[in-house]
Order: C-alpha cells, then structure tokens, then sequence
C-alpha cells in the first residue's frame, strides 16, 4: 500500500473548523482514501472514504487534490467530542485490512 | 451504520492462564473479520485476517500457536490468547466488513496479564 504523511498533531478551538492534511505522493489510480478516527480507548470509527471527487457526509468533508497526492479532512465545526487520532489511509478496497500509520492526534479546546 | 460487539471489553489474567475474546458482527453477516493490536502510544497493527469456515492468516511475527482465532460463523470471530504473558498485554480490536466500502470496528477489548 502506498504510504500517507499526515502531522503528528494539531489543535483548533472549539466550534472553529479543522482542516486535517494528508500527503500521499505515491498513491496509485485504484486507490481509494479513506479516514478513520479513534478515540481514546475505543476501536476506529469510519469517518468518509473517496476515489477522486471531493465527498461530503453528515461527520466531515473530503476535498482530494486534482493530482490525489494530497487530501484534507475538514470537520466544518469542531467539538470536545471531535479530540481523536485522526488516520488518513490508502487502500483499493476496504475489505482489505487497513494498514493504520500514527494519524494526526487533535485536540480541541474551549 | 453496522455494529461490531466484543467482549469483554476488559480482561485482567495472570500469567500463563488462556483468554478468549470474542468479536460478532450483530447486524449484519461478516465472512471477513480482521484482528488488529495496538501498544500503548502506537497505532493499530493487524494481527491476522479470520475467514469464516477456515483458517486465519497471519501477519509475520504474530504466532499462530499462541493467538488461536475461530471464525465458526458469519457473525462470530474468537481469539484466545494462550498461556499469556505481561507482554501480550494490549488493546485487541477486531473489525468486519459489512459490505460495500466500509469496514466497521469493535470497541476493542484492554487485556492486561499480571
């Protein structure tokens, strides 16, 4: 698979917007980007996947480069419940065991 | 969304002594479910992959004797670690695919052996 570069952390205040990066330089055409995140203690969470369009769900925003060797996660307003280890992942499939890299760990303040 | 369940979602052992921890998938029929292991500070790493009415694969380095999985139907995975020892202590997650493009994970279950 593939390898993802996201930032060890970042920090946003409350109610704000995140914008959460990902490099992926070697990603190949049948690889689909997926985000998960964890919160402490508890098993990955799906957040949204895409191939090349941008993508919109009811938990955040996928906005893939034209070139898909780079996507951000945007969660549109940030809450306490939003602090996790967020984990950009490549894969052609998901039903494929997901290979996790260390993600970006947010925290979010009042 | 699907929903995996695991239990327990705790478990404290002594050393030597076997664990089982189960992984269902309770909505929906999963013949794929991954175990996954995550240290303290690190991420997740796959332990193997369980396939319904065979046998597991394993990630290199995992031993196959030691971590027992059973996939005896679509919606029930096992994982008994056996004769445990303090550095098998971990968060174990299994996860199952439900079909489509996602998969779904278990809330993991913390196992410390003393």
């Amino acid at each position: 698979d593939a390898k993802t570069t996201q930032p060890n952390s970042m920090e946003s205040n409350e109610e704000e917007p995140v914008h959460l990066p990902c490099n992926h330089s070697t990603i190949s055409g049948t690889d689909y980007i997926h985000w998960y995140r964890q919160l402490p203690s508890q098993g990955p969470e799906y957040v949204i996947h895409g191939l090349t369009s941008n993508v919109n769900n009811r938990m955040a925003s996928l906005a893939i480069a034209e070139d898909r060797k780079s996507s951000t996660l945007i969660l549109h307003r940030a809450t306490l419940r939003d602090a996790a280890v967020y984990y950009c992942i490549l894969s052609r499939y998901s039903g494929y065991a997901l290979n996790f890299g260390k993600g970006t760990s947010l925290l979010v303040t009042p | 969304g699907a929903v995996v369940s695991q239990h327990p979602s705790w478990v404290i052992c002594k050393s030597g002594t076997s664990v089982k921890i189960e992984c269902r998938s309770l909505d929906f029929q999963a013949t794929t479910m991954f175990w996954y292991r995550q240290f303290p500070k690190q991420s997740l790493m796959l332990m193997a992959t369980s396939n319904e009415g065979s046998k597991a694969t394993y990630e290199q380095g995992v031993e196959k004797d030691k971590f027992l999985i059973n996939h005896a139907s679509l919606t029930l995975s096992t994982l008994t670690v056996t004769s445990a020892h303090p550095e098998d202590s971990s968060f174990y997650i299994c996860s199952a695919i439900a079909g489509g493009n996602e998969q779904f994970f278990g809330p993991g279950t913390r196992l410390t052996v003393l």
